[in-house]
């Protein structure tokens, strides 16, 4: 079954340094979201990305925040300049479009010391 | 604003059943279920539409009530696998695509 997947795994990255986060989404997907999950809390909402344009944006997507599709495949998140309350488990998930069920990658743990 | 489920957590034994639910304040499009194991992704679950469509691979059911904008999550015959933490996440009609997720409901089910 195809599936959603993210890189790298675990990333460890000191305070105030930019971070991207990739994902390769499902390939017949049109839609494309970042989640995050900060430890032992819910899953929240960042960003959704359809034809190559933000669809809709939470309040944590601040300007710290990018997403961007540099080619065909790929899915990228970036923070620009980390904070430690970033420190949480990034998900990426896409669909086939808008009111499809939403599959999860498995994560980029994201560790700011 | 994040939808409410109740509740926060439930222990069953294998086969008992068990009902979760999700409500929100606003107006629905659709509600999403997903069950997440410790340190893993959310795994989808089911999706259920305005207007009674429902999609979804387990054998789990789920019913959306459009008027109150409440969801209900029924394990039936529970099994050890089932255990984990189940997320409702919904979608308001102006927002598609964009799931607000509930706190979530602690499924243990025990041999």
């Amino acid at each position: 079954e195809p599936e959603v997947t993210q890189t790298p795994s675990h990333q460890v990255t000191q305070m105030g340094q930019e971070v991207i986060l990739r994902c390769v989404p499902i390939s017949n997907h049109l839609y494309f979201y970042w989640y995050r999950q900060i430890l032992g809390q819910k899953v929240e909402f960042l960003v959704s990305f359809y034809n190559n344009e933000i669809s809709e944006k939470s309040e944590i997507f601040d300007d710290q925040f990018s997403v961007e599709r540099p080619d065909g495949s790929n899915f990228t998140l970036k923070i620009r300049s980390t904070k430690l309350e970033d420190s949480a488990m990034y998900f990426c998930a896409s669909s086939v479009q808008g009111q499809e069920p939403q599959h999860f990658g498995d994560g980029t743990r994201l560790s700011i010391l | 604003q994040q939808p409410v489920q109740s509740p926060q957590a439930v222990i069953l034994r294998e086969g008992e059943d068990a009902v979760i639910n999700c409500s929100s304040s606003k107006a629905l499009y659709s509600v999403h279920w997903y069950r997440q194991k410790h340190g893993e992704a959310p795994v989808f679950l089911m999706i259920l539409l305005k207007g009674g469509e429902q999609k979804g691979h387990e054998k789990i059911s789920a019913s959306f009530n459009e008027k109150k904008q409440q969801s209900s999550l029924y394990l039936t015959a529970s099994q050890l696998s089932y255990s984990g933490t189940y997320f409702c996440g919904t979608e308001s009609g102006d927002s598609w695509g964009k799931l607000q997720f509930g706190a979530g409901t602690q499924v243990v089910v025990t041999p």
